[in-house]
């Protein structure tokens, strides 16, 4: 089955930019999908189709895909980004979602 | 608006039963790809199952044989029957719409049901 490898944290300071990654075999050939988990919450959805944002998420939010890794870049980042963050694709070969081990975000 | 409340779960002994409830608001089940996510405690997400908007149905390696993803067109409603529970399913229980189709974002989340499996 296809594996999402995410690194368990990433810390940043406050107004500094955080990237967290989502490597996979061949992962540009696949659409990402990221979200956003605070802690006693339901996952919401912050990035989808690589680099597209939801209407209500700030433009801060951004991603790409390229290669065999995936990027959630958080610009200008504040503590209320403090989360656990999710990389999603759909297994071509399985046609099942996948979810990356997620990463949790640290607002130093 | 879209909504979507779980209920059903609880506290059931290993080899018991639950069917958990998603009642959606706001859009048609029917018409839409849905799925079932749970996560377990301190632990990250998980894809159990999904329910194509043609009926077709999938799961998670772990949970086949053992859990059925059905839908009432009636009353709007998502259900995860999930039967021979073991310890290793006690989670919280996410519905997801799937936007889109099959390649798309789990754009709207429920608020999740926790089930616990222990004696």
């Amino acid at each position: 089955s296809y594996v999402l490898a995410q690194p368990p944290s990433v810390s940043v300071a406050p107004g500094k930019t955080a990237r967290i990654t989502c490597a996979g075999n061949n992962i540009a050939s696949n659409s990402v999908h990221w979200y956003q988990q605070r802690p006693g919450q339901a996952p919401v959805l912050v990035i989808f189709y690589d680099t597209d944002r939801p209407s209500g998420i700030p433009e801060r939010f951004s991603g790409s895909n390229s290669g065999n890794t995936a990027t959630l870049t958080i610009s200008r980042v504040e503590a209320g980004d403090e989360a656990d963050y999710y990389c999603q694709v759909c297994d071509s070969s399985s046609d099942h979602p996948v979810f990356g081990g997620g990463t949790k975000l640290t607002v130093l | 608006e879209v909504q979507l409340v779980e209920s059903g779960g609880g506290l059931i002994q290993p080899g018991g039963s639950l069917r958990l409830s998603c009642a959606a608001s706001g859009f048609t089940v029917s018409i839409n790809y849905m799925s079932w996510v749970r996560q377990a405690p301190g632990k990250g997400l998980e894809w159990v199952s999904i329910i194509y908007s043609g009926g077709s149905t999938y799961y998670v390696d772990s949970v086949k044989g053992r859990f059925t993803i059905s839908r009432d067109n009636s009353k709007n409603t998502l259900y995860l029957q999930m039967n021979s529970l073991r310890a290793e399913d006690s989670a919280v229980y996410y519905c997801a719409r799937v936007a889109g189709g099959l390649r798309g974002p789990f754009d709207y989340w429920g608020h999740g049901t926790l089930v616990s499996v222990s004696s």
